[in-house]
C-alpha cells in the first residue's frame, strides 16, 4: 500500500479564519513533505519532516505552521492567508531518511484545493 | 547547480500514437530520476523511477524511460497512447538530503 491520505479534499476560507489541513501515512515512511502547487507549475516544496522533526522550511511565511504529531500524521496550519495563497496543497512522504545523501521516492496524496477569498 | 528541463510544454498527438516526453537534468552525482503524472485536480502518480542499473525503465501505464547519461536525459515513451493519458507529466532528479528539483511540466492533449 503506497497511498497518502489528504484532507479535506476542497476548502474555503477568508483571510481571518483559521483551518487546517491534514496528511496520513500509514507506510512506516519517516520523511514527509508539504508543497503548494500553482496552476501549470510543478510544485514547490514547503517544509520537510524528518523522523517527526522539521528539518527543511522552505523560507515559507509563518501563517503556515507545520506539525507532526506522530510519524503517520502532519498537519498544516492555516492563519491569516493572502488570497495569493491559494493552490493546491499537497503532502508526500518518502521510506528513506532524508538527512541522507542519496535520493529516495516520494509518494504523493490527493491534494487539498484551497480557496481564500 | 541541479536543474530539470522539459523542452515541450504542450504536446498533442493521436490516440494510438506513438509517444516520447522529453526531459533532461543537470546534476553533478549519479542522479535519482522520476517521472509523474497527475491529472486535473489530483496529485501526483509515480510512474517510474530510474535509480541504478538497466538505463532502461519499465513502469505503469505501459510507460517506459530510458537514461542516458551521455546526453543527461530521461525521456518518457509509450507505444500506443490512450485518451486516458491526456493529463500533465513531470520529471524530477532527486537530490541531496532527498530534495525534489521538478520539471516545469509537459502538458499531454490526446485528440480521438
Amino acid at each position: 500500500d503506497t497511498e497518502v491520505t489528504q484532507t479535506p479534499k476542497h476548502l474555503v476560507m477568508g483571510m481571518t479564519n483559521k483551518k487546517s489541513l491534514k496528511c496520513e501515512q500509514h507506510m512506516g515512511h519517516r520523511a514527509m513533505y508539504w508543497y503548494k502547487q500553482k496552476a501549470k507549475k510543478p510544485p514547490e516544496l514547503m517544509f520537510v519532516y524528518s523522523y517527526e522533526k522539521l528539518s527543511i522550511n522552505e523560507s515559507v511565511p509563518s501563517r503556515f505552521s507545520p506539525e507532526c504529531p506522530n510519524s503517520s500524521l502532519l498537519n498544516l496550519h492555516l492563519h491569516a492567508l493572502q488570497p495569493e495563497d491559494s493552490a493546491l496543497y499537497l503532502c508526500a512522504s518518502s521510506p528513506g531518511d532524508p538527512r541522507s545523501v542519496s535520493s529516495d521516492t516520494q509518494y504523493f496524496g490527493p491534494g487539498t484545493r484551497l480557496t481564500v477569498l | 547547480a541541479q536543474s530539470v528541463t522539459q523542452p515541450d510544454i504542450h504536446i498533442t498527438v493521436s490516440e494510438g500514437a506513438s509517444l516520447e516526453l522529453r526531459c533532461n537534468y543537470s546534476y553533478g552525482a549519479t542522479p535519482y530520476l522520476f517521472w509523474y503524472v497527475q491529472s486535473p485536480g489530483q496529485g501526483l502518480q509515480l510512474l517510474l523511477k530510474y535509480f541504478s542499473g538497466d538505463t532502461l525503465v519499465q513502469g505503469i501505464k505501459g510507460f517506459e524511460a530510458e537514461f542516458k547519461r551521455s546526453q543527461s536525459s530521461f525521456n518518457l515513451r509509450k507505444p500506443s497512447v490512450h485518451w486516458s493519458d491526456a493529463a500533465e507529466y513531470f520529471c524530477a532528479v532527486g537530490a541531496y538530503g532527498n530534495q525534489f528539483y521538478f520539471g516545469t511540466g509537459t502538458s499531454l492533449t490526446v485528440i480521438p
